[in-house]
């Protein structure tokens, strides 16, 4: 089984601050590792996504993540947060192989203030 | 182009009644899938079709839950006799191909669900 497990729920950062937001995966597969943001009454985009290829991953909207086997972690960073990245955010895992059938932590709330 | 659209969005349903919820996704993609995304909580999977063919249906809650894709496109999900649990958002979502995660999944703005 594959669960990914996110570490706080809510984060504050302050406006042009680095934001960084913590997963955790488990998997007895290589993983597809995602992070996708959520704004309010909207369904989930995908910022990034890591499929064995290069271990840093880069995306949309400035942010990117590392993928790190030794410690299992797939952080998701932002040099400078900006207003419009307030949402909330889930990581998420898949076996590297089937249909794609994704596991979503239970998701970060990043506030960020002024 | 049209992204995944879901209808309606907002649904609010008396304990006991039956709901229909409808998924279009975007023309052309094989697989499909649904979520149900309970307040403060990630989304978790309820089933996948792959063109017209329900291919795994192992997160569906219980036997009130239905889904169908029967000409491989628009997808509905249903539920029987629904109960306060089922109040969540349940979100579509759509992917080109099949096992492939260069293909991202395509998210719907899903619709919201309220058993009193």
């Amino acid at each position: 089984a594959q669960s990914v497990t996110q570490l706080g729920s809510h984060v504050s950062v302050s406006e042009g601050a680095l934001v960084l937001l913590r997963c955790n995966y488990s998997s007895s597969v290589p993983p597809y590792l995602f992070w996708y943001v959520q704004y309010p009454n909207q369904g989930l985009q995908l910022l990034l996504k890591y499929t064995s290829a290069a271990t840093l991953v880069k995306g949309i909207n400035g942010f990117e993540a590392e993928f790190k086997k030794s410690e299992t972690s797939f952080h998701l960073t932002k040099p400078s947060a900006h207003m419009s990245d307030a949402a909330e955010y889930f990581c998420a895992v898949s076996d590297s192989g089937g249909y794609q059938k994704v596991t979503f932590g239970t998701g970060t709330k990043l506030q960020v203030i002024p | 182009g049209a992204g995944v659209s879901q209808s309606p969005r907002y649904k609010v349903a008396k304990r006991g009644q039956d709901v229909a919820l409808r998924c279009d996704p975007i023309s052309g993609h094989v697989s499909l899938f649904w979520y149900q995304q309970a307040l403060g909580q990630g989304p978790e999977f309820l089933t996948y079709f792959q063109n017209e063919a329900q291919l795994d249906k192992s997160g569906l809650p219980s036997d009130r839950f239905f889904a169908e894709r029967p000409e491989g496109s628009v997808s509905t999900l249903k539920i029987q006799r629904t109960q306060q649990e089922d109040s969540a958002v349940y979100l579509c979502a759509s992917s080109l191909v099949m096992g492939d995660p260069d293909y991202e999944q395509y998210f719907g703005p899903g619709t919201r669900l309220t058993v009193t």
